[in-house]
């Protein structure tokens, strides 16, 4: 029972276009979300959050978007770069209700195309 | 900067064995967390702990122990090993649980054969 599904596996985009990377949860009680980076042979770095308190957070070229209604978030990176390619994983926590527990999705392979 | 630091990055195990992976951190985190992911699939937690002498069990505890003596150090122990314990492990940190994120080790890759 996947609380936090990325139905993409995989994602492929051009160079100095925009790449949306999709999530959805279903845990109603998950209040912070999270992405993370990560590069083969590295651990995850942590990218972007947002809280369940607001519907957008942005930095930089990154921006994560959350409709808690439809319990779907996107990060949307623009415009995309070759040193974007990586596995994206996104990731939530229930912690106002005491859990420590991040769950993660599955990940998204972003290959960015010069 | 060393942040959390596992080692070792790699190790092959036959059915049976033990062993420890070790993990430090150097930010003075009072949270950490094991957390193992298996290829095509997400990070699942094994087990974390809140602060010295404290750990709980997380998703996927069994067949693992770990012990949490100083702050600075969480290793994690397999005692008999068994191939489906052949995943990528990370051990994490954090300063808080409540919207924060968690730093990662580059990982270990375990394989039981």
């Amino acid at each position: 029972d996947q609380q936090v599904k990325q139905n993409s596996p995989s994602l492929s985009v051009q160079e100095g276009r925009i790449s949306i990377l999709n999530c959805d949860y279903t845990n109603s009680m998950f209040d912070y979300f999270l992405w993370y980076k990560k590069y083969p042979a590295e651990g995850p770095t942590f990218l972007i959050s947002i809280s369940s308190i607001k519907d957008k957070n942005e930095d930089g070229r990154f921006t994560v978007f959350l409709n808690k209604s439809a319990k779907h978030l996107s990060l949307h990176i623009v415009p995309s770069q070759p040193g974007d390619s990586a596995v994206y994983f996104c990731a939530a926590s229930a912690a106002g209700a005491g859990s420590y527990q991040l769950t993660f999705g599955k990940g998204t392979k972003l290959s960015v195309i010069p | 900067n060393a942040g959390v630091t596992q080692t070792p990055k790699f190790r092959i195990l036959k059915i049976g064995q033990s062993m420890t992976l070790q993990c430090t951190q150097d930010m003075n985190h009072n949270y950490m967390y094991w957390y193992r992911q298996d290829p095509g699939m997400g990070l699942k937690l094994i087990y974390y702990s809140v602060g010295a002498g404290i750990t709980d069990k997380g998703e996927v505890p069994n067949g693992y122990n770990v012990s949490r003596s100083t702050t600075e150090d969480f290793p994690l122990r397999l005692e008999l090993a068994a191939p489906s314990q052949t995943s990528v492990y990370f051990c994490a940190s954090s300063y808080s649980t409540v919207n924060t994120e968690a730093f990662f080790g580059q990982g270990t890759r375990l394989t039981v054969v």
